[in-house]
This record gives structure tokens, C-alpha cells and sequence, in this order.
């Protein structure tokens, strides 16, 4: 029971473009909402977050909007650089994180 | 300022064999979570710790998997006679407290492989 799904498991950008990521949840008990960024290697970083009871939420050039009737969330990154390209996991919450997949990101010079 | 530090970084063992994985939180975290990442698929949630308890131990796959934390500080999980599909990277993360909503902070991981 995958609770946390994010279907696209690749997607590349060119740099300066907008990137999406998108991210459907079934637990309509998720309390809050998190990606993390993972480069190789490397364990997962934190990345932003958003409560279930906001649909949008900013931080610089990263942005997460949240649709609960539709439960579905997405990561928006705008303008996209080459240094975004990793891994993306979405994550949700209620007494302990659900993550997903994840999606790798690619931007291209 | 450190961060969650994990060892070994690798480890590769016989099938049958134990092993045990160390994770130093980061100091003054009273929550450490265990998650392990199997190929091509999401951070699988195995256990957390609230200090020295452990409230949630739901996500351990078999009894062979066991966790313990001392000094409400550094955990140890143990695999009993591993199999191959014990094969992951083992992540462990602290956060200040396990409130909802709070980050936590990964380790680089533990890659298992099971031979």
C-alpha cells in the first residue's frame, strides 16, 4: 500500500525553465507535507514544507502547492539551474513520514 | 556543525551473517529515526526513537531487525542473519524534538549489501 506516490520517475529540464514535480497521496491524515533534495551519496536534505492547511507555500525560488480535494502536492522550481539535479523525495506526515519514490531531476546547461 | 554521522559507510557481508549499523545523531536531538532505501524504491520508515524509547517500531520487517539507543544519543540496529534482500542503504535522521512537522536531518547512509 503505496500511500505516497510520485509516478514520474525522471524528468529533465533545461536551465532557466521551470521544473515540476509532482507528488499524490492517499492518508487524508497527513498533518503536514515535506520535500527533501538527495544527491548521490549523500542522505536527503530537507528542502520545504507545507501544513495541510495551506495550499501554497514560497521559499526563493522553490515553491510547493498543495490541493487537498485532490490530494496531490507539487514542487515548483523556477528558474531551474544545473546544480538542482538530484533526486527528489515528497514526504507525508501524520505520526511519522511516508516518503516516495522520488523523482530524479536532470537541468541541462 | 556536525551532522548525523553514520558507520560503516559500506558493508558487505555473507548471507547469515549479523551485522550492526551505528548512527551519532546530532547532539541534543531527542528524536532519531531508522529508514532504509531499497533499489528503485522511497525511504522505507523502520523505527524511531523518542530518547532512549522506542514508541514506533512498526516498520521493522522481521524480528531478525532490532534497534536499540543509549544515552538517549547513538543507535545501533542489528540484523540477525541477513538475507539478500536486507541489501539497502540504511539512513538514519535525528530531529530536535518529534513534533509535527519537524525536519529532520539525515546521515550519508549505510550501504548493505548481502552477498
Amino acid at each position: 500500500d503505496q500511500q505516497v506516490k510520485q509516478n514520474s520517475p525522471s524528468l529533465s529540464v533545461q536551465e532557466g525553465r521551470i521544473s515540476i514535480l509532482n507528488c499524490d497521496y492517499t492518508n487524508s491524515m497527513f498533518d503536514y507535507f515535506l520535500w527533501y533534495k538527495k544527491y548521490p551519496a549523500e542522505g536527503p536534505t530537507f528542502l520545504i514544507s507545507i501544513s495541510s492547511i495551506k495550499d501554497k507555500n514560497e521559499d526563493g525560488r522553490f515553491t510547493v502547492f498543495l490541493n487537498k480535494s485532490a490530494k496531490h502536492l507539487s514542487l515548483h522550481i523556477v528558474p531551474s539551474q544545473p546544480g538542482d539535479s538530484a533526486v527528489y523525495f515528497c514526504a507525508g506526515g501524520f505520526q511519522k513520514l511516508v516518503f516516495g519514490t522520488g523523482t530524479r531531476l536532470l537541468v541541462s546547461p | 556543525g556536525a551532522g548525523v554521522s553514520q558507520s560503516p559507510s559500506n558493508k558487505v557481508t555473507e548471507k547469515g551473517k549479523d551485522v550492526e549499523l551505528r548512527c551519532d545523531p546530532i547532539s541534543g536531538h531527542t528524536a532519531l529515526y531508522w529508514y532504509r532505501q531499497s533499489l528503485g524504491q522511497g525511504l522505507e520508515f523502520l523505527i524511531y526513537f523518542q530518547g532512549n524509547s522506542a514508541p514506533d517500531k512498526s516498520g521493522l520487517p522481521s524480528d531478525r531487525f532490532s534497534a536499540e539507543r543509549t544515552g538517549g544519543s547513538v543507535s545501533t540496529l542489528t540484523i540477525q542473519r541477513t538475507q539478500q534482500e536486507d541489501s539497502a542503504v540504511y539512513l538514519c535522521a535525528s530531529s530536535p524534538t518529534q513534533g509535527l512537522g519537524e525536519t529532520q536531518y539525515f546521515g550519508p547512509g549505510t550501504r548493505l549489501l548481502v552477498l
